[in-house]
């Protein structure tokens, strides 16, 4: 069974530019996630789509931030325009777990696409 | 709000030696906690978890962690480091929201 996958493993883009995060989850998991991790400090949460809905997005840090996931399968993440301090690891994650109010299962990670802004 | 501290963003420990890495929590409400790792070049993945089932929790590879809510920590430890060990540990908490909190994680380094 295929894990979470990312796509671009590694983007490098200029100030201003635009920069769309790809994330396939596990076949079937309804629950997905993005993180950020910034400059070796903690992974910070970001968004929790259920199916194709927001279901918290809390953590998004402005509005040029956008995440759709369409059909409720795969799910993007576009930066426009990208700032400086938007570089840092961007995780997805995906879970199964039915609703509830704690997240009491496993998420399961892809290895994370590593954005660069200059 | 909720809140995970790692005490100690670097651990070097001797193989063979016991691993302790600390983690503790801040929560409003009862907390599942669980430990991730990081191997270089890959996603996190599960270590453990306590769900208020057992306050002495068993995860893979021989480690484990312990649940004490007087002292709000999940430390996580191992009796024996191996060099495979080498990685990057994140204690996190789910609390009032369906999300993890994460902590700050710590650097394990296994010297021969």
């Amino acid at each position: 069974e295929a894990g979470v996958t990312q796509f671009p493993s590694h983007s490098v883009i200029e100030k201003g530019q635009t920069v769309t995060l790809r994330c396939d989850p596990i076949s079937g998991h309804d629950n997905l996630y993005w993180y950020r991790r910034v400059m070796g400090k903690e992974i910070k949460f970001l968004l929790h789509f259920v199916k194709e809905s927001k279901q918290d997005e809390s953590g998004m840090p402005n509005n040029r931030f956008l995440a759709e996931r369409t059909g409720g399968t795969y799910s993007t993440l576009k930066v426009q325009p990208a700032e400086l301090e938007d570089s840092g690891v961007y995780f997805c994650a995906s879970s199964g777990e039915a609703s509830g109010r704690l997240l009491t299962g496993e998420l399961f990670f892809g290895e994370g696409s590593r954005l660069t802004v200059l | 709000a909720q809140s995970v501290t790692q005490l100690g963003s670097h651990v070097s420990v001797s193989e063979g030696a016991l691993v302790l890495l600390r983690c503790n929590y801040s929560s409003s409400v009862p907390p599942y906690l669980f430990w991730y790792v990081q191997y270089p070049n890959q996603g996190l993945q599960l270590l453990l978890k306590y769900t208020s089932a057992a306050t002495l929790v068993k995860g893979i590879n021989g480690f484990e962690a312990e649940f004490k809510k007087s002292e709000t920590s999940f430390h996580l430890t191992k009796p024996s480091a191996h060099m495979s060990d080498a990685a990057e540990y994140f204690c996190a908490l789910s609390g009032s929201a369906r999300q993890l909190t994460f902590g700050s994680g710590t650097q394990l380094t296994v010297l021969p």
